[in-house]
């Protein structure tokens, strides 16, 4: 099994709706959860860092299942610029080290 | 402007040539990390270094080489027993010590695409 496994989609959202997808993780001593947006042949970019049960910024939540050990996304009124792969990044074995989900990608269409 | 800088930006090297990458940070991050991104995969780490004149394997650090002598700058060579070296090439800092926030949030560079044929 891998350490972080997400849907890898796409998931086509007309703009204005909310999407939502989820990522597993194996370790279940993860404190640490982040999401990192990435746009076609860009860098990764962190969107939002959860280290409790959840983290809301915007239009962007994450909620946080330990028992189920997944964490997921949900993004309400879509914006055509929310179109990216979204990567679910869990904390690995050791310092600084992270791992890295192959992203979900989402296409806001109008 | 504070931020990572990768160059070149493409990258195009005969097989069997040894190429460096260049990864330089003016946000004052004592940790920089290597990461590779092929199609349809996560990123995978190379290497990664805490501090100045110190460095770590990640988990696929085979065919390649760091050096870590200046805060600023951790550059990557390839070398030519990377078996498959074509990829998209990532560097990223972060802020460094025993904090959550401080190692965990890393921030990217632009990356470099280097194809080898």
């Amino acid at each position: 099994r891998k350490e972080v496994e997400q849907d890898p989609g796409p998931f086509n959202v007309p703009e204005g709706a909310t999407v939502a997808f989820n990522c597993t993780y194996s370790n279940s001593a993860s404190q640490s959860f982040f999401w990192y947006r990435q746009d076609c042949r860009k860098e990764p970019k962190l969107l939002m860092s959860v280290y409790s049960s959840g983290n809301e910024d915007g239009r962007f939540t994450a909620q946080l299942n330990r028992a189920s050990q997944y964490i997921s996304l949900l993004i309400r009124d879509s914006k055509l610029s929310d179109s990216a792969t979204y990567l679910c990044v869990v904390p690995s074995g050791g310092w600084g080290k992270l791992q890295f989900g192959a992203g979900t990608q989402v296409v806001v269409t109008p | 402007d504070g931020g990572i800088t990768q160059s070149p930006k493409y990258l195009f090297r005969k097989e069997g040539q040894n190429v460096t990458l260049s990864c330089e940070q003016n946000l004052n991050h004592d940790a920089m990390y290597w990461y590779r991104q092929d199609p349809g995969q996560g990123l995978r780490l190379i290497y990664y270094s805490q501090i100045v004149n110190d460095f770590q394997k990640g988990d696929i650090a085979e065919g390649y080489s760091v050096s870590r002598e200046k805060k600023e700058s951790f550059p990557l060579t390839v070398t030519s027993a990377q078996k498959n070296p074509t990829a998209f090439y990532l560097c990223a800092s972060s802020i460094g010590g025993t904090g959550v926030a401080a190692s965990y949030e890393q921030y990217f560079g632009p990356g470099t695409r280097l194809t080898v044929t």
